[in-house]
């Protein structure tokens, strides 16, 4: 089956820690996206990449990082510098960076103490 | 600017239609888009629209554009209770970089009762 998977569904942190949140897809697509949802919002733009080896900021990218060493994975690294890093985070993808619709991966709900 | 904004609540009877309702401020939006969110769950695409339409149908799904007045609404014939659940509306801007960016509204919760 293709699609995309976010591992953990829950994770909880102490205050000061990283923590790194995966993202992988098997859809062959070279676009991957980092948001972030609170609730009684909408999703946020945290990072994007349009390929492999590059990325760039969203509108809310402090306290965060990303890599894409490899196509099928986007992982998100959210830093002890991120000051609500409390948050449901979701990731997803789509054939290219311009003009076509994004698959979106079940989420982790992230909880820091 | 980049602003979307829905209302944050719906209720219906099962049976009835629903009618969800956005409305976006880019008016160089390429596409807008339709996702559903179950609880604790990602955002499944539901539908999309072209700018240069008015009207898309889609078995229960009707998603109407007026791109005058910046306006889209989805609505859904004979809900059931199964589309329970929070419906995101988004823009689709393109800036000079090429990349597509969402912009999503704040969500509608719609509740289906029995």
């Amino acid at each position: 089956d293709g699609g995309i998977t976010q591992s953990p569904k829950y994770l909880f942190r102490k205050e000061g820690q990283n923590v790194t949140l995966s993202c992988e897809q098997n859809l062959n697509h070279d676009a991957m996206y980092w948001y972030r949802q609170d609730p009684g919002q909408g999703l946020r733009l945290i990072y994007y990449s349009q390929i492999v080896n590059d990325f760039q900021k969203g509108d809310i990218a402090e306290g965060y990082s990303v890599s894409r060493e490899k196509k099928e994975s986007f992982p998100l690294t959210v830093t002890s510098a991120q000051k609500n890093p409390t948050a449901f985070y979701l990731c997803a993808s789509s054939i290219a960076a311009s003009n076509y619709e994004q698959y979106f991966g079940p989420g982790t709900r992230l909880t820091v103490t | 600017g980049e602003d979307v904004e829905q209302s944050l609540f719906l209720s219906v009877r099962e049976g009835d239609s629903s009618v969800i309702n956005c409305t976006y401020t880019d008016s160089s939006s390429t596409y807008l888009y339709w996702y559903k969110q179950e609880p604790g769950a990602g955002l499944q695409l539901l539908t999309y629209i072209f700018s240069n339409m008015d009207m898309k149908q889609d078995q229960r799904l009707t998603v109407l554009l007026n791109k005058k007045d910046k306006h889209l609404s989805l609505r859904i014939a004979d809900t059931q209770t199964g589309d329970s659940a929070i419906y995101f509306c988004a823009e689709s801007i393109i800036p000079d970089t090429g990349f597509q960016k969402l912009v999503f509204g704040t969500g509608t919760r719609l509740l289906v009762s029995p």
